[in-house]
């Protein structure tokens, strides 16, 4: 069982405020970092995709970056508004066949 | 175009009793993926299908689940003799290609075993 870790669990923010998540994944077999937004009653949808180490992608307000060596991949959100409250959510794959997801990050930004 | 769907929205099941949750990829699609979100924890894998291919079974808790794919298109989920710790949201989505390749999320099924 790999292990995917997220932190914080649950953040809450002032609008305007910018914040970062953390994901945490295994070092070996890397094949791709996926990061997901989960609005509630809604369905997850993909933010980025990054697959090389030092990759950075970008968004609008939202941005993230990738360490392979190190295992980890930090997702920003500058300048937060109420319409980013969502739970954010990070996969994992390897060069099996299967995504492992971390439990989550739950965003609430307070108007 | 439509998106991945899922059917039912909500399933409301007594123990014991065999329950069959659908899942309509997108089309064209030829991977596609069921997971499973029990309150508090990470969305779990359950079952992968990729064209073809014999599919990666290797998520589902126990004999009790199992699932198809008839056509390389539409999705079938079963539980056999339902149990309570099998209450959950069950996801579906489905991608082009993987594991590069961006998931798109179905709506979900609520399912909760009484």
């Amino acid at each position: 069982i790999l292990n995917v870790e997220q932190s914080p669990q649950s953040l809450h923010v002032q609008e305007g405020d910018s914040t970062n998540f953390t994901c945490s994944f295994p070092s070996s077999n890397f094949y791709a970092l996926h990061w997901y937004r989960w609005e509630t009653a809604k369905s997850p949808e993909a933010l980025f995709v990054m697959t090389l180490n030092g990759d950075e992608k970008k968004k609008g307000r939202i941005s993230a970056t990738l360490n392979t060596k190190e295992g980890y991949s930090y997702l920003y959100i500058k300048g937060s508004q109420p319409e980013d409250s969502a739970t954010y959510l990070c996969a994992f794959t390897d060069t099996g066949n299967q995504f492992y997801f971390g439990t989550g990050t739950s965003l609430t930004v307070i108007p | 175009g439509a998106g991945v769907s899922q059917s039912p929205s909500n399933k409301v099941t007594e123990k014991g009793k065999d329950v069959e949750l659908r899942c309509d990829p997108i089309s064209g699609h030829t991977a596609l993926y069921w997971y499973r979100q029990s309150l508090g924890q990470g969305l779990e894998f359950l079952i992968y299908f990729q064209g073809n291919s014999a599919p990666d079974k290797s998520g589902l808790p126990s004999d009790r689940f199992s699932a198809e794919r008839t056509g390389g298109s539409v999705s079938t989920l079963t539980i056999q003799r339902t149990q309570q710790e099998d209450s959950a949201v069950y996801l579906c989505a489905s991608s082009l290609s993987r594991p590069q390749g961006e998931q798109f999320f179905g709506p979900g099924t609520r399912l909760t075993v009484l």
